[in-house]
Formats: structure tokens, sequence, C-alpha cells
């Protein structure tokens, strides 16, 4: 069964630095590129982060940009977030999804989606 | 930046037709991703590539995009249908993943 788990949520306050993890379990994690995905409470879905499957590729969105730091360590199937200088609007729960590809051959143009998602963790922003 | 604009909510009585938009600029040219998030629980896509399904989700689940406007179609609603539902697309640089902001899909 292909599953993602994540932890290391918690309480951080502003300014601090807290590192999220995402352990990954069957599949070839090495293979596919990673993303995190975050909800702040009551609101959408907001894309924060991806790297590609060999560490050559990471990038960002504006909002964390400079902040945040997205790694990943394919010996261990893990997938990392390292949040430094949080701020109260970072506030949600933070998912790890796998994303998947598809090809010219297969798909009518080349797109790539998230599937599956972890269960999240909460990460609170808070003195 | 690209902005996927959805109605906050929409309401279906069971066994009706659901049908939520995503509106973009040209988002017709890019492939659109929708996903189900149910109360408390992690997002799942249901139609990916614009119109199809992964497997498991029933065919109830169809999709469409064309010009400014994606439609994901839900057929024959059921209770358990009652959840969020999001697009998604990939912004003109490929790196960057855009969702709209969600729509409440509420079965009466």
């Amino acid at each position: 069964e292909v599953q993602l788990v994540e932890s290391g949520g918690g309480l951080v306050k502003p300014g601090g630095s807290l590192r999220l993890s995402c352990v990954a379990s069957g599949f070839a994690f090495r293979s596919y590129r990673m993303n995190w995905v975050r909800q702040a409470p009551g609101k959408g879905l907001e894309w924060v982060s991806s790297i590609s499957s060999g560490s050559t590729h990471m990038y960002y969105a504006d909002s964390v940009k400079g902040r945040f730091t997205i790694s990943r360590d394919n010996a261990k199937n893990s997938l990392y977030l390292q949040m430094n200088s949080p701020r109260g609007e970072d506030t949600a729960v933070y998912y790890c999804a796998r994303e998947r590809y598809c090809g010219i051959t297969t798909c009518s143009r080349p797109t790539s989606w998230f599937d599956p998602w972890g269960q999240g963790t909460l990460v609170t922003v808070s003195s | 930046s690209y902005v996927l604009t959805q109605p906050p909510s929409e309401s279906v009585a069971p066994g009706e037709t659901a049908r939520i938009t995503c509106g973009g600029d040209n988002v017709g040219t890019t492939s659109v991703h929708w996903y189900q998030q149910r109360p408390g629980q992690a997002p799942v896509v249901v139609v990916y590539g614009d119109s199809d399904r992964p497997s498991g989700i029933p065919e109830r689940f169809s999709g469409s995009n064309s010009g400014n406007t994606a439609t994901l179609t839900i057929s024959r609603v059921e209770a358990g249908d009652d959840a969020d539902y999001y697009c998604q697309v990939w912004d003109s640089s490929g790196d960057h993943a855009v969702f709209g902001g969600g729509t409440r899909l509420t079965v009466l």
C-alpha cells in the first residue's frame, strides 16, 4: 500500500524553527518528485514547495521562499521541510504529497498531479 | 501569479447532478486536476488531466476543460459526495502549483 506519514508538527514560537518529516512506503520513493502543501485552519489548499527525485531542483512558493527549505533522503524514503523564522500565517496543517506524472504517450498533454497525500501534521506558530 | 476562481459553495439534492466550475485565464490550454477533501481528511484526487479518473473513483465523477473554464461534474450525487472540492494547475513555468479557492459541496 502506498503510504505517506508526516510528523514533526507542533507549537513553535515566531522566529523559531521546526523540521517536518514525511516517511514514504509502498513505492519507489527515489523515482518521484515530492511536494509539501499546507492548509490554514478553515482555509483552502496552498502549495508550499517541491523537490525533484534526485534533489537537483527545489521550488518554493513566494510566501515561504528564503525561510523554508525542502530536502529528502532517498536512502531513508524521507522528505523534510525545515521551517525557519515561522510567522503566524504559517499556522496550518502540512501535507506531503507524491507527484504523479503522465507523459504525452498516455495523456493528451504532459502533466502531473498529487497522489497520494499524507494525513498531515499541524503546525501552530504562536508566542 | 495565476489565479483559479471557484464558487465558494454549491448545493445539490441526492440523485441530481452537481457541476463545480474552475475559472482561469485560458485554463483550457493547460491540464486541470480535481481533489475531494472530506471533513477532517486529506485531499484525494478524483479527476486528473482534465477528464481522467484514477482507479477506484466512481464513473459518476467526470471533468471537462475548455476556454476559460474547467468543470467537475458529479452525476447521481450521493451523501458521501458532501465535501470540499479543489481544482489545481501548474503555472506557466511548470514548477509552481496553483489551487483554486475550493468549493464546498453540500448534499441536501
